[in-house]
């Protein structure tokens, strides 16, 4: 079945910092969600791309669909201590009851 | 956003036991539902498509008479775990989709802890 790989799998950042990743498909996806997960809690909808080369921003919050629809990435700029929690990509490929493949995550961790 | 309320939050019972999960849409209504398990520190990992009015769609791997799911209406989905055991302990989590469109919204998820 179709994979998403994301990176990096954690990150440390520092308040202040912008903080960028990414994910990546070996074959395409008509529509590109980032999510946010809190402990213990569902995940939040961040940003939805819904075309190729598409580059839509959220407040602090950057995301773009890859024009061969195989990657995304998504970037936070200026990072708040409340940035921290895992994000999530997914890929959805639309008519197929519109089931989402989730990447890995990535964990958000502040800097000791 | 659409909003998916997800009862209980946190839910721990013996072994053999049945739990329901329940997924409710609260502004919208949503034909369709999806039921997704998470492990600590994973990804969170589709069981089932559930469908109001008709059965539900199990991945591959997932047991159908494990994990009963009734959608009877448009806003309500529920997940039974029948006789559950130790290692069906895991974070619980529905999400619906609103309307036609591509965006799912997720409850705010149920911790299963089976002793």
């Amino acid at each position: 079945g179709q994979q998403l790989n994301q990176s990096p799998q954690s990150m440390f950042i520092q308040e202040g910092e912008d903080v960028s990743m990414n994910c990546t498909s070996s074959s395409i996806f008509n529509t590109w969600l980032w999510y946010k997960q809190d402990p213990g809690e569902g995940p939040v909808l961040l940003i939805a791309l819904y075309k190729a080369g598409e580059l839509t921003s959220n407040g602090r919050l950057t995301a773009q669909f890859g024009i061969t629809r195989k990657d995304s990435f998504l970037n936070i700029s200026a990072s708040i201590p409340s940035d921290v929690g895992i994000y999530f990509c997914a890929g959805q490929l639309g008519a197929a009851g519109n089931k989402l493949t989730f990447g890995g995550g990535t964990r958000v961790l502040v800097k000791p | 956003g659409a909003v998916v309320s997800q009862h209980p939050s946190r839910v721990i019972c013996k072994s053999g036991t049945s739990v329901k999960i329940e997924c409710r849409s609260l502004d919208f209504q949503a034909t369709t539902m999806f039921w997704y398990r998470q492990f600590p520190k994973q990804s969170l990992m589709l069981m089932a498509t559930s469908n109001e009015g008709s059965k539900a769609t199990y991945e591959q791997g997932v047991e159908k008479d494990k994990f009963l799911i009734n959608h009877a209406s448009l806003t309500l989905s529920t997940l039974t775990v029948t006789s559950a055991h130790p290692e069906d302990s895991s974070f619980y989590i529905c999400s619906a989709r609103q309307g036609s469109g591509e965006k799912l919204f997720f409850g705010s998820g149920t911790q299963l802890s089976v002793l």
